[in-house]
C-alpha cells in the first residue's frame, strides 16, 4: 500500500530540537516534492516547507526560516524535518505529505502525523 | 503570499442535506485549488484537485467548481461519514496556503 510512515510522538523541553522522519512505502521518491504541514491543537493546517527528494533543494515558510531543516536519505526513501529552538506554541501534530504533479500539485498522500509536545 | 478564506466556518447539517462551502483566494489561482477532508485524529484526505477533479476513490456526491478567486465544494447529499472539517488549499505558488477550515457538524 502506498503510504508515508512517520516516526512516533515526541516530548521536548523548550529550547530543544525535534527531528521527525517520514518514510515512503511502496513508492520511490522521484520528481514529486515532499511537504511538511503543522496543526496546532484544535487549529487549522499550517504549511511549513518542502523538499525536492531528488536534489535536496528546500524552501520554507518565512516564519520557520532559520529554525527548520529539511533533509532526505534517498537510499532508504526517508525524509526528515528538524525544528530547533522549540517553544510551547510549537506543540502540535506534524504531517508529511507528497505533492503530486499529476494532481495539480495537490497533496495526495499524507503521513499519519507525529505529535510533538513542547513542555517544561 | 496568497491568503485563503472559507465560509462559513461552521455548517450545521443533517444527513441528506446539500452542503456548499466557499473558498476565496486573495489572488487569481486559475484552477490551482485543492479540497481536503479531515476527521479528528487523522490526516487530511484529498477530495478534489484542480478545482473540480475528483480524486480516485472519492464518492461522486463530492464536487468542486470555480476558478480564479472563488471556489466551491458541494456535498450533494450528506452522509454520516461526511461530518468532518474541510480545508481548501492553493497549489499555485509558495507558500502553499490553506483556508482556515469549515466544520460540518450535526444540526
Amino acid at each position: 500500500q502506498v503510504q508515508l510512515e512517520q516516526s512516533g510522538a515526541e516530548v521536548k523541553k523548550p529550547g530543544a530540537s525535534v527531528k521527525v522522519s517520514c518514510k515512503a512505502s511502496e513508492f520511490t521518491f522521484n520528481g514529486d516534492y515532499l511537504h511538511w504541514v503543522r496543526q496546532a491543537p484544535g487549529q487549522g493546517l499550517e504549511w511549513m516547507g518542502w523538499i525536492d527528494p531528488n536534489t535536496g533543494d528546500t524552501g520554507s515558510a518565512q516564519k520557520f526560516q532559520g529554525r527548520v531543516t529539511m533533509t532526505r536519505d534517498t537510499s532508504i526513501n526517508t525524509a526528515y524535518m528538524e525544528l530547533s529552538r522549540l517553544r510551547s506554541d510549537d506543540t502540535g501534530v506534524y504531517f508529511c505529505a507528497r505533492e503530486s504533479s499529476g494532481h495539480y500539485d495537490a497533496f495526495d498522500i499524507w503521513g499519519q502525523g507525529t505529535m510533538v509536545t513542547v513542555s517544561s | 503570499d496568497i491568503q485563503m478564506t472559507q465560509s462559513p466556518s461552521s455548517v450545521p447539517a443533517s444527513v441528506g442535506d446539500r452542503v456548499t462551502i466557499t473558498c476565496r483566494a486573495s489572488q487569481g489561482l486559475s484552477s490551482w485549488l485543492a479540497w481536503y477532508q479531515q476527521k479528528p485524529g487523522t490526516a487530511p484526505k484529498l477530495l478534489i484537485y484542480a478545482a473540480s477533479s475528483l480524486q480516485s476513490g472519492v464518492p461522486s456526491r463530492f464536487s468542486g467548481s470555480g476558478s480564479g478567486t472563488t471556489f466551491t465544494l458541494t456535498i450533494s447529499s450528506l452522509q454520516p461519514e461526511d461530518f468532518a472539517t474541510y480545508f481548501c488549499q492553493q497549489t499555485q505558488s509558495f507558500p502553499r496556503t490553506f483556508g482556515p477550515g469549515t466544520k460540518v457538524h450535526l444540526k
